[in-house]
């Protein structure tokens, strides 16, 4: 069965660290990695991973595959109260179509 | 529209109705799915629309839940006998299949309490 897995499910961290947040999945035929962040409402895209290695970055954000190890991370610096929001992981895969596949989330506080 | 719409926003049921949520996905998307995301849950996925056909139904908990999408733009989720568990917030996200970044955008969501 496919699923993704994210760690921590929570996290509290002050203004101004730095914070990993990680993702690992078991899918037949991977297509794609997205990250998503959500904020008391629908989901909001961050990023889109397809290939191992190559960091996307966004800002203050980044995120990286290695799809070897069937893994993600995301990246976050100089976190803000802003950034405080369930970080979600999903897996596109699939044949006749792209099925997405969202793992639990990791909850983010961030506090001044 | 400019986004996905979803109606109504909250719902309250008694146990044993039948409710039904709407979605209005954006304009051109061929591709609509219906997630159902529990408290402090990632969103799970319920079922899958390719313009008016229902390719994937295999995220649909049980037969009383129904998923339509007759002309290939709005689509319903109804679901029948309504219990406890079925609380929780319904996500419609619609995307243009072949788009260089396959981005699903989700609507606001219906949060569905059932008492």
């Amino acid at each position: 069965e496919d699923k993704v897995v994210q760690s921590p499910l929570s996290l509290v961290v002050h203004e101004g660290d730095t914070v990993t947040l990680n993702c690992s999945y078991e899918v037949t035929n991977f297509r794609s990695l997205l990250w998503y962040k959500q904020e008391k409402k629908a989901p909001t895209f961050l990023f889109m991973l397809t290939s191992s290695g190559i960091e996307k970055k966004s800002g203050r954000l980044s995120s990286i595959l290695d799809k070897k190890e069937l893994f993600s991370i995301l990246n976050i610096t100089a976190t803000q109260t802003g950034d405080s929001a369930v970080y979600l992981c999903a897996v596109e895969a699939g044949t006749s179509y792209d099925k997405v596949i969202f793992g639990p989330g990791t909850s983010l506080s961030v506090i001044p | 529209g400019a986004g996905v719409s979803q109606s109504p926003r909250y719902k309250v049921a008694k146990r044993g109705q039948d409710v039904a949520l709407r979605c209005d996905p954006i304009s051109g998307h061929v591709s609509l799915f219906w997630y159902q995301q529990a408290l402090g849950q990632g969103p799970e996925f319920l079922t899958y629309f390719q313009n008016e056909a229902q390719l994937d139904k295999s995220g649909l908990p049980s037969d009383r839940f129904f998923a339509e999408r007759p002309e290939g733009s709005v689509s319903t989720l109804k679901i029948q006998r309504t219990q406890q568990e079925d609380s929780a917030v319904y996500l419609c996200a619609s995307r243009y299949r072949g788009a260089l970044i396959n981005e699903q955008f989700f609507g606001p969501g219906t949060r569905l309490t059932v008492l």
